[in-house]
């Protein structure tokens, strides 16, 4: 069993409709979560990190976790052709060195 | 103000020959992270630096891998006598002091794409 595993995809929704991606972890002692966006060619950007569970909101973003379940997700509302990319999963496992790892990413296509 | 940055941005390199890319973090980012993005292994942990601590180097793949970070600052990964599977984007990231209330996001640089011929 991966660590981070999420869909790969492709996923396509239409503009202005609500992108859901998730991600499910093995560690039940992790604590941090993130999501981080990339653009192909580009390095990953940071768009949202959760630490606690239920949601939280940025924008027309929002992260959601659930530590019971072991299970994060992220919701993009009004999807935009701008938010085409790969949403990547990223978690800091107990007992790490604060490193990150990657869920394989899903690649989100936004069609206008 | 300035993200992490990262020389050169494009390296192409004969096999068995040595490489060196820079990183420099995010000014007062005390964490500086190694991390590598290829296409049949995702995006991978390599190494760790915590101000003056001594580094976590459990993610370098092999002895050929070594990393420095001089001051506090910038970091330097060395690879020696490269192989075509070293072919990569290596990545570089930096956080605030470890732990600060809760504060672990990480943030990267653009990337040093490695091509070994």
């Amino acid at each position: 069993q991966k660590e981070v595993e999420q869909n790969s995809g492709p996923l396509s929704v239409p503009e202005g409709a609500i992108a859901s991606l998730n991600c499910t972890y093995s560690d039940r002692g992790s604590q941090s979560f993130f999501w981080y966006r990339q653009y192909s060619g580009k390095s990953p950007e940071l768009i949202m990190f959760i630490y606690s569970n239920g949601d939280k909101e940025d924008g027309r973003f929002t992260a959601q976790l659930n530590k019971a379940s072991q299970y994060v997700s992220l919701l993009i509302r009004d999807s935009q052709p701008s938010d085409s990319a790969t949403y990547l999963c990223a978690v800091i496992l107990s007992g790490s060195a604060r490193q990150l790892t990657f869920g394989s990413g899903t690649q989100l296509t936004v069609l206008p | 103000g300035a993200g992490v940055s990262q020389s050169p941005s494009n390296k192409v390199t004969e096999k068995g020959k040595d490489v060196e890319l820079r990183c420099d973090p995010i000014s007062g980012h005390t964490a500086l992270y190694w991390y590598r993005q290829s296409l049949g292994q995702g995006l991978e942990f390599l190494i760790y630096f915590q101000g003056n601590s001594a580094p976590d180097k459990s993610g370098l793949p092999s002895d050929r891998f070594s990393a420095e970070r001089t001051g506090g600052s910038v970091s330097t990964l060395t690879i020696q006598r490269t192989q075509q599977e070293d072919s990569a984007v290596y990545l570089c990231a930096s956080r605030s002091s470890a732990g600060t209330s809760g504060s672990y996001e990480q943030y990267f640089g653009p990337g040093t794409r490695l091509t070994v011929t």
